[in-house]
């Protein structure tokens, strides 16, 4: 997989509100999608996935969407708290190979 | 999820010294692993795809005699930092994949901050 060594945009949400990150991928083969959450000291943890034959997948306050004419990604999460304060990556894949993550988007919540 | 384990999480060393780094799958047989270096404030930078019973693969720039990689079983990979120098301070991070069910996922270890003095 490669990366981008880039500093990270950052997104600004007030406590109780919906954020929304978005990934731009690159590969229009990729098949598979996943988001990262990485919280400061921690290593990235996995929050959700998706697959390229489905458009929607929700989870537990987190939806993801996928938009596979544009190649753009999101990640909704619904009532944001202070816990979600986190860089959130994505990462595509096709095939199982080569795992491609996004640069990061730094999420803070205001209180 | 699956669980990946990292030991040590943090370790300060000299400058000369080598560091070993070890990552864990602790519930799933990992073909694959890998080792990522992150700067603050940054995204993760690829440094080599372990695989098990092989040589690992390095990315372009990333030198092997100084990162040495061993992935002697399904569950184990290590990084050793040779002859570490304050430039090789920095949060080391592995993955390892897990290949089964419907999906081919990646689990992240929880990082180790390596501190060369």
């Amino acid at each position: 997989g490669e990366s981008v060594g880039l500093h990270l945009p950052t997104l600004s949400v007030q406590e109780g509100d919906n954020s929304i990150i978005n990934c731009a991928y690159s590969n229009s083969a990729s098949d598979y999608f996943i988001w990262y959450k990485q919280e400061s000291g921690k290593g990235p943890q996995f929050i959700i996935d998706i697959r390229s034959n489905m458009d929607k997948r929700q989870g537990q306050r987190v939806t993801v969407l996928l938009n596979k004419t544009v190649k753009h990604l999101s990640l909704q999460i619904a009532a944001t708290q202070p816990g979600d304060s986190a860089v959130y990556f994505c990462a595509e894949t096709s095939n199982g190979q080569n795992f491609v993550f996004g640069p990061g988007t730094r999420l803070s919540v205001l209180p | 999820g699956a669980v990946v384990s990292q030991h040590p999480s943090r370790v300060i060393c000299k400058s000369g010294t080598s560091v070993k780094i070890e990552c864990r799958s602790l519930d799933f047989q990992a073909t694959t692993m890998f080792w990522y270096r992150q700067f603050p404030k940054q995204s993760l930078m690829l440094m080599a795809t372990s695989n098990e019973g092989s040589k690992a693969t390095y990315e372009q720039g990333v030198e092997k005699d100084k990162f040495l990689i061993n992935h002697a079983s399904l569950t184990l990979s290590t990084l050793t930092v040779t002859s570490a120098h304050p430039e090789d301070s920095s949060f080391y991070i592995c993955s390892a994949r897990d290949r089964q069910g419907a999906t081919d996922t990646q689990y992240f270890g929880p990082g180790t901050r390596l501190t060369v003095l």
